[in-house]
């Protein structure tokens, strides 16, 4: 069955460092895997995805993130953290049907100045 | 597009109540899903349809919970009789057509609180 695996439920860094949240993946079949931000009282919104074509993927906001076959990990990455990005972090997997996504426990972001 | 809408966003309401929550997907998307969000259990996906049609509700946590689309612009989530167990973020996200991009767009969610 698909599952991930979120690393850390709370990360804390400073403004200007770098950011990394952790996700591995279980995985019967090849696997699609998203990273979804949520703001404080919002809905989900995509950051990036992976669907099999390059390993690393760019998303928005200057998130980024690596598909490790061998590590079966999928770890969401920034150079330089803003205020702006304190929010909580979702990994996702597609379900082995391809129809839902199986989601993280999620990683909560805090950025102090 | 203006996006999944829900409603309502906040609901109170006192143990043994009917709660009904509301979604009206983006024109054209086939597939809807709904989520349930907590603390201890995180996002857990409870049913979802496909062109109107109940796919998988294998999530529903109990009789207590039913779900209906009866047609592609509305979709509810119904919990009679509402327990304190229910207090969560319901969320609702839908998807295009085909199987090939798998991302969901979510509504802002309807925060229920039983009493």
């Amino acid at each position: 069955a698909q599952s991930v695996t979120q690393l850390g439920s709370h990360v804390s860094v400073s403004e200007g460092a770098l950011v990394l949240l952790r996700c591995n993946y279980s995985s019967s079949v090849p696997p699609y895997l998203f990273w979804y931000v949520q703001y404080p009282n919002q809905g989900l919104q995509l950051l990036l995805k992976y669907t099999s074509a390059a390993t690393l993927v760019k998303g928005i906001n200057g998130f980024e993130a690596e598909f490790k076959k061998s590590e079966t990990s999928f770890h969401l990455t920034k150079p330089s953290a803003h205020m702006s990005d304190a929010a909580e972090y979702f990994c996702a997997v597609k379900n082995q049907a391809g129809t839902a996504l199986i989601f993280g426990k999620g990683t909560t972001l805090s950025v102090s100045s | 597009d203006a996006g999944v809408i829900q409603s309502p966003r906040h609901e109170v309401t006192e143990m043994g109540q009917e709660v009904t929550l509301r979604c009206k997907p983006i024109s054209g998307h086939d597939y809807l899903f709904w989520y349930r969000q907590t603390m201890m259990r995180g996002l857990e996906l409870l049913i979802y349809f496909n062109n109107n049609v109940p796919i998988d509700d294998s999530g529903m946590p109990e009789d207590r919970f039913s779900a209906k689309m009866p047609n592609a612009s509305f979709s509810t989530l119904k919990i009679q009789p509402s327990e304190p167990r229910d207090s969560a973020v319901y969320f609702c996200a839908t998807r295009g057509r085909g199987k090939g991009t798998g991302e969901l767009f979510f509504g802002e969610g309807s925060r229920l609180t039983v009493l």
